[in-house]
């Protein structure tokens, strides 16, 4: 079955500074990739989303690429600011409907003032 | 605002009690599934769900559990005979649009002593 790797499981950066974070993925099946943030005590929430027919997707701050050859996944975010905080997961799924979703290990992100 | 509601918030059981886990859509979808993430760890799928069937479910969901949606509305998560190692945040999440997204509750965390 897949298996979504992601690193790092920590990451500190200077507030106003971007974050990268990055995954891989086993199943050359799996064609839709989301991204969730996640606060404490909450539920994941989608922030982001990449579908294997693009290899880019930008929304504001948040950017996503996706490499199909290498099966890489990143999320850029740039000009962090102290709600950018969180833990990311990046996860990957076949597209269809009622398709599970595999998340990655998470990235705790802490934005420094 | 949450795409679905989850009760209760927090459940605190024995080992060997039985739990009911509940969702409520907040519109009319088709598609639900089940997630569990254990403190500090990567959330799992559990099962999905469609036209009141089960679509998949994991290594995870044996015996013990079960889904139902009984009135039509709320859909359950069953534990029949609950284990210390069952403690662990349960997510809801329904499809989204286009059908490959999935947006999440804010979960139900179960306490087993």
């Amino acid at each position: 079955g897949e298996n979504v790797e992601q690193h790092p499981s920590t990451l500190s950066v200077q507030e106003g500074d971007s974050a990268v974070i990055k995954c891989t993925y086993s199943d050359s099946a799996s064609n839709y990739f989301p991204w969730y943030k996640q606060e404490l005590g909450k539920g994941p929430q989608l922030i982001i989303d990449i579908r294997s027919n693009v290899g880019e997707k930008k929304d504001q701050r948040i950017a996503v690429t996706l490499n199909k050859t290498a099966k890489h996944f990143s999320l850029h975010i740039t000009e962090t600011q102290p709600e950018d905080s969180a833990v990311y997961f990046c996860a990957a799924s076949m597209y269809s409907s009622a398709s599970k979703i595999i998340f990655g290990s998470g990235t705790r992100l802490s934005i420094r003032p | 605002e949450p795409e679905v509601t989850q009760t209760p918030s927090h459940q605190v059981t024995q080992m060997g009690q039985e739990v009911i886990l509940r969702c409520v859509p907040i519109s009319n979808h088709l598609y639900f599934y089940w997630y569990r993430q254990i403190l500090g760890q990567k959330v799992e799928f559990l099962v999905s769900f469609y036209n009141n069937e089960i679509s998949e479910k994991s290594e995870i969901f044996d015996d013990q559990f079960s889904v139902e949606r009984p009135d039509g509305s709320n859909f359950t998560l069953k534990i029949r005979s609950t284990k210390l190692e069952d403690s662990a945040m349960y997510f809801c999440a329904r499809e989204g649009q286009k059908g490959d997204e999935q947006y999440f509750g804010p979960g139900t965390r179960l306490t087993v002593t």
